[in-house]
């Protein structure tokens, strides 16, 4: 079965850099793009940005501009996201999750990774 | 941009209750909306998506309904594990998404 496995959690100070992944297995890695969500203690979900683990194309939130850095690893089935110059704003569980075509929705997610940014 | 609007952001309901979750969008999209149910500690779960299709194993008491700019979700008889926070999703800037700020079903 599909399987989002996500690396642990982070501790980070400001102005420092985090970068998650997010190993897929159980289906083709290449077919589905792959997003990233977030979402700080006690708040709402906040799409941050895809990517198409097949060409390597991205997108991502305008708010997120400058910041983050979407890449894959085809050989090991994983994407990253790396996140720039944290602020302590950016403590959040980030998640990562598959689209699926078929439906126009998330039918995978991964477990979550927490970051924490404090000094 | 598509701004989503949830009402209401809370809501404290009983087992067996008939609960409605309401989305608007700043702008027409369609049926290009997705609900996902989420529960303490644990990613969200898609309910039901192009507005109206029920995902498949999610429970008929769920239904959704609306295109364009008014959407709902509907729990026909609210069960002890749907106590969680609903949220829609909207699809049609894709790859550019947007979430609604959340519903919380709370246990009156």
């Amino acid at each position: 079965q599909v399987q989002l496995v996500q690396s642990g959690a982070e501790v980070k100070k400001p102005g420092a850099s985090v970068k998650i992944s997010c190993k897929a297995s159980g289906d083709t890695f290449t077919s589905y793009y792959m997003h990233w969500v977030r979402q700080a203690p006690g708040q709402g979900l906040e799409w941050m940005g895809v990517i198409n683990p097949g060409g390597g194309g991205t997108s991502h939130a305008q708010k997120f501009q400058g910041r983050v850095t979407m890449t894959r690893d085809t050989s090991t089935s994983t994407v990253y996201m790396e996140l720039n110059s944290l602020r302590s704003e950016d403590t959040a569980v980030y998640y990562c999750a598959r689209f699926y075509d078929s439906i126009g929705a998330f039918d995978f997610w991964g477990q979550g990774t927490l970051v924490t940014v404090s000094s | 941009d598509i701004q989503l609007t949830q009402t209401p952001t809370f809501l404290s309901a009983s087992v067996g209750d008939r609960v409605t979750i309401t989305c608007r969008a700043s702008q027409g999209i369609s049926s290009y909306l997705a609900w996902y149910q989420q529960k303490p500690g644990k990613a969200p779960k898609v309910l039901i998506y192009a507005a109206s299709i029920l995902q498949d194993g999610v429970p008929s008491r769920f239904s959704g309904s609306g295109s364009g700019t008014e959407f709902t979700l509907t729990i026909s008889s609210l069960q002890p594990e749907d106590f969680a926070t609903y949220y829609c999703q909207e699809v049609k800037s894709y790859p550019l998404l947007t979430f609604g700020g959340g519903t919380k079903v709370e246990i009156k």
